[in-house]
């Protein structure tokens, strides 16, 4: 049950996009296709972004997607607006009904 | 709409115990996996608990295993998990959380707890 691995930090101007990586093992991220991915703002709860992978629960903006490349995920932000500005964490099923998270990325809108 | 209400949060001593419960209306509670994850401050998040929709299934983090019991009543729509042999490191916010398929797709505002001497 080791932590996935995220970037601290990452930044970008409006308008632009960036994308977040998720780094797992051949245990968990490399394994399935259930990474999901949370936006929280401080002092909110987390909010569900992306689930298995590539979808987007209703209401969440088409400028976040979600992609999965070997045990690396991604959440990709285009169009990047202000209100982006929050903490992205990622979290993958790592078998026998147990999950993982990431350590949580700090995305700055310069 | 989904809602979530954690409570049962405070202050224990180390080696104490809390039974944290959660409040859920909105939805068909017993059609659901739940979920109790932390939160410690100013970190990340940590996924603690998972339990099935008729509670024959129970899973944990490795750190609570053996002090941690999640449990459900699907009558009364409410999830709880008592926390035994306290450790400060157990210090956090506790959410819950609505679990469709190892996902967490509602979460409550959270109870704190703390543990300290």
């Amino acid at each position: 049950q080791s932590a996935l691995t995220q970037p601290a930090s990452v930044s970008g101007s409006p308008g632009q996009s960036i994308t977040i990586s998720c780094t797992g093992t051949s245990s968990d991220v490399g394994s399935y296709n259930l990474v999901s991915w949370y936006q929280q703002h401080p002092g909110k709860a987390p909010k569900l972004m992306i689930y298995e992978g590539i979808k987007r629960p209703s209401g969440v903006s088409d400028r976040f997607s979600g992609s999965k490349s070997g045990e690396t995920a991604s959440l990709t932000i285009s169009g990047l607006q202000a209100e982006d500005e929050a903490d992205y964490y990622c979290c993958s099923y790592a078998g026998s009904s147990t999950l993982v998270f990431g350590g949580g990325t700090k995305l700055t809108v310069l | 709409e989904v809602q979530l209400v954690e409570s049962g949060g405070g202050l224990v001593q180390p080696g104490g115990s809390l039974r944290l419960s959660c409040a859920a209306s909105g939805f068909t509670f017993s059609s659901y996996w739940m979920s109790w994850l932390r939160q410690a401050p100013g970190k990340g998040l940590e996924w603690v608990a998972n339990i099935n929709q008729p509670a024959t299934e129970k899973f944990y983090v490795d750190s609570v295993k053996g002090r941690f019991t999640i449990s459900r009543d699907n009558t009364k729509n409410s999830l709880s998990l008592q926390m035994n042999s306290l450790r400060a490191e157990d210090t956090a916010l506790y959410y819950c959380a609505r679990a469709p398929l190892f996902y967490f797709d509602s979460w409550g505002q959270g109870t704190l707890v703390t543990v300290s001497s």
